[in-house]
């Protein structure tokens, strides 16, 4: 099984400051084409979680620029580059190249300092 | 605009089984895998498996094999996830989410509002 291992499980940030999530797979999850299969998703407070990168770097609908994904092969980072309120949540890292079997990484939780 | 509407909240003895319905509109059924994962108290989220919509052929993970059955209705356009043999540990929010497909690296763009389980004798 391919395990997703993500880093801080708590981050506290101020807002107006950046912010990391690190994601690391026990497999690459670089595809042969090119693309490597890794999302990002955000479950605020009460909420179902929303996408928000998918193919490691690509932004889906709607999603601020201040969010940022990198990375490829088994490692990869989010980055927020300026922490809003309504960032609060938490956030996981998802793979999708084991299709089709997926998995997801524990989560991080994001807070307001 | 793209839904997904799940079914209310349930509460279930040990051992009993639980059948959560996910009613999607606003394209075509047939065109996007269905998934279901769930969010348990304390714990992160967790993928059970996927439906094709098409064919009706299915994938889980292995911690639902032999306990997880997921069907469709495709004259109505919804899917469902049956949990048969319940546990307390099986309490959780349950959610059905739509894959973008090849070209959205099958990431989950749409997702249901949750169903709540809850696991009780």
């Amino acid at each position: 099984d391919n395990v997703m291992t993500q880093s801080p499980l708590s981050l506290p940030v101020t807002p107006g400051e950046p912010a990391s999530i690190s994601c690391r797979s026990s497999q690459s999850l670089l595809h042969g084409n090119g693309n490597n299969y890794l999302d990002w998703y955000l479950q605020k407070p009460g909420q179902s979680p929303q996408l928000l990168i998918y193919l490691g770097s690509t932004r889906a609908s709607g999603v601020p620029d201040r969010f940022s994904g990198s990375g490829s092969g088994t490692d990869f980072t989010l980055k927020i580059s300026r922490v809003e309120a309504e960032d609060v949540g938490i956030y996981y890292c998802m793979q999708a190249l084991q299709s089709p079997q997926f998995s997801f990484g524990q989560g991080t939780k994001l807070e307001i300092k | 605009q793209v839904q997904l509407v799940q079914s209310g909240a349930e509460v279930k003895k040990p051992g009993a089984s639980v059948k959560v319905s996910c009613k999607t509109s606003g394209y075509t059924f047939s065109d996007y895998y269905v998934h279901w994962v769930r969010l348990a108290p304390g714990q992160g989220l967790e993928w059970m498996g996927w439906i094709n919509p098409n064919s009706g052929g299915t994938n889980f993970a292995q911690n639902f094999r032999g306990r997880v059955i997921m069907t469709r209705d495709t004259s109505i356009n919804t899917a469902y996830m049956e949990l048969t043999r319940l546990r307390f540990d099986d309490t959780a929010v349950y959610y059905c989410a739509r894959d973008q497909g090849e070209t959205g690296g099958y990431s989950f763009d749409y997702w249901g509002q949750g169903t709540r389980v809850t696991v009780s004798s």
